[in-house]
């Protein structure tokens, strides 16, 4: 079964306004952690942000943001103010302790930046 | 230098042949991960080892080997190569927990012909 879906295969978003790229996710462990990856056109994966599933606040690093909904099992991730740099695809993935601690990644959105 | 490295960049071999990436890292992580790209696949888990001499599947391990004799070193063989294992393939470490990022390499593109 897939555990992390991405619906979004792509977005555009016009220079310097947010953009929200979906994240949902299948687990029954309590604990695990959600992670936000980039993935420019010069291939290197970025990692952009972290959630705990026990933590209470929505992560923010910069001008990206997490909205992490639990009970929805949703972990979007929100990019303010976007750059054109911002071009590249996204990847949510998890990691849990029930599977080992390995890390799933979903399909990946392709974000794309207009200026 | 630190961090971690794969081997080849590039390759290209033909079906029924034995390929073997080379993984490296220099921080002592516990976990190390191989993952393949596909369009609209995204990383697939093929192999993981959270430990020298520890090894476990992933989602995709059918054709492929791994192992893990020290620490810093997670080679994956391909015993004999197949088109549909043309793909780009990633290594990655990190510590353990569940809150720990995984750090990557800069990934082998394999042509299988």
């Amino acid at each position: 079964a897939q555990k992390i879906t991405q619906t979004q295969p792509g977005m555009f978003v016009q220079e310097k306004e947010a953009v929200t790229l979906d994240c949902t996710y299948d687990t029954s462990d309590p604990s695990y952690g959600l992670f936000w990856y980039k993935q420019p056109s010069s291939g290197e994966m970025i990692f952009l942000i972290y959630q705990g599933s026990y933590d209470q606040q929505n992560a923010t690093e910069g001008r990206y943001s997490l909205n992490f909904q639990k009970a929805r099992k949703s972990a979007n991730l929100v990019i303010s103010a976007s750059q054109l740099g911002d071009s590249a695809m996204y990847f949510c993935a998890m990691r849990e302790v029930y599977n080992n601690n390995d890390m799933r990644f979903g399909a990946g959105t392709r974000l794309t930046v207009k200026p | 230098d630190a961090g971690i490295t794969q081997s080849p960049r590039y390759k290209i071999t033909e079906t029924g042949r034995q390929v073997t990436l080379m993984c490296h890292q220099t921080w002592s992580h516990s976990y190390m991960f191989w993952y393949r790209q596909d369009l609209g696949h995204g990383l697939r888990l093929i192999y993981y080892s959270a430990a020298a001499d520890i090894t476990d599947k992933g989602e995709v391990p059918d054709g492929y080997v791994v192992s893990r004799s020290k620490t810093e070193n997670f080679p994956l063989t391909l015993e004999s190569a197949t088109r549909s294992q043309t793909s780009v393939y990633f290594c990655a470490s990190s510590q353990i927990a569940t809150n720990e990022k995984l750090f990557f390499g800069s990934g082998t593109q394999l042509s299988v012909l």
